[in-house]
């Protein structure tokens, strides 16, 4: 059974570009959850995808957006990327029927100049 | 919005000593509260987790106390050992979709 796994696992962008990060979830899992880490802090909700549809967001700006495949894979895309998104960005894989908790992956870290 | 805080930040046992960490919500709907260890450089690993109905839940050398009317749980890691060193975050998960709202993190160290 694999786990969770993100590409790449370091990023460096410039301020203004776009970014897309991608998470492979843990095989039988339907539902994948993205976190955004700043450094020394919680990870923090960006939001969820089942079936293909987001299926609830935290607060964060439209410029992050995301899909979810039929083979529940999924990525993470960021428009306009400012300083402030520097942080390690994890994706999470749950099954959504009676789950009780993630799998995560070890991480994207992006650092934007 | 910070609906879980956590303390203390920061946190140096000597081995074999209790390793404590404490959280408190704020949201009723909170259905389910995991603690997850992180290691430098890894994602978050679920370590034990606990559902507001149950006050205490051991597995191991990890006990979880929950006070449902205090709105307040807590982690006690019994025997520390060095290799217990890592970032906790306490966690509580609302219902629906499942969004799991972590707490601020506490740095564990502990020392030979």
């Amino acid at each position: 059974e694999t786990g969770v796994t993100q590409s790449p696992t370091h990023l460096i962008k410039t301020r203004g570009q776009q970014v897309t990060l991608r998470c492979s979830s843990q095989s039988g899992h339907n539902t994948v959850s993205w976190y955004q880490q700043a450094l020394g802090q919680g990870p923090q909700f960006i939001f969820q995808y089942y079936r293909e549809e987001e299926n609830g967001r935290g607060n964060f700006p439209p410029r992050f957006s995301g899909l979810q495949f039929p083979n529940y894979s999924s990525e993470l895309n960021v428009n306009a990327l400012e300083l402030d998104d520097s942080a390690l960005y994890l994706c999470a894989s749950s099954l959504a029927e009676g789950s009780l908790g993630y799998t995560f992956g070890s991480g994207t870290r992006l650092t934007v100049v | 919005q910070q609906q879980v805080k956590q303390s203390p930040q920061s946190l140096i046992v000597q081995k074999g000593g209790i390793s404590i960490i404490n959280c408190a919500y704020e949201n009723t709907a909170f259905d389910y509260f995991p603690w997850y260890q992180q290691f430098p450089g890894k994602g978050p690993a679920l370590l034990i987790a606990i559902r507001p109905d149950v006050s205490e839940k051991k597995e191991g050398r990890f006990t979880i106390s929950f006070n449902k009317s205090a709105k307040q749980f807590s982690l006690h890691i019994m025997d520390s050992q060095p290799g217990d060193s890592a970032t906790y975050f306490c966690a509580a998960r609302s219902g629906g979709y499942q969004k799991v709202t972590f707490g601020t993190g506490t740095k564990l160290q502990v020392i030979p």
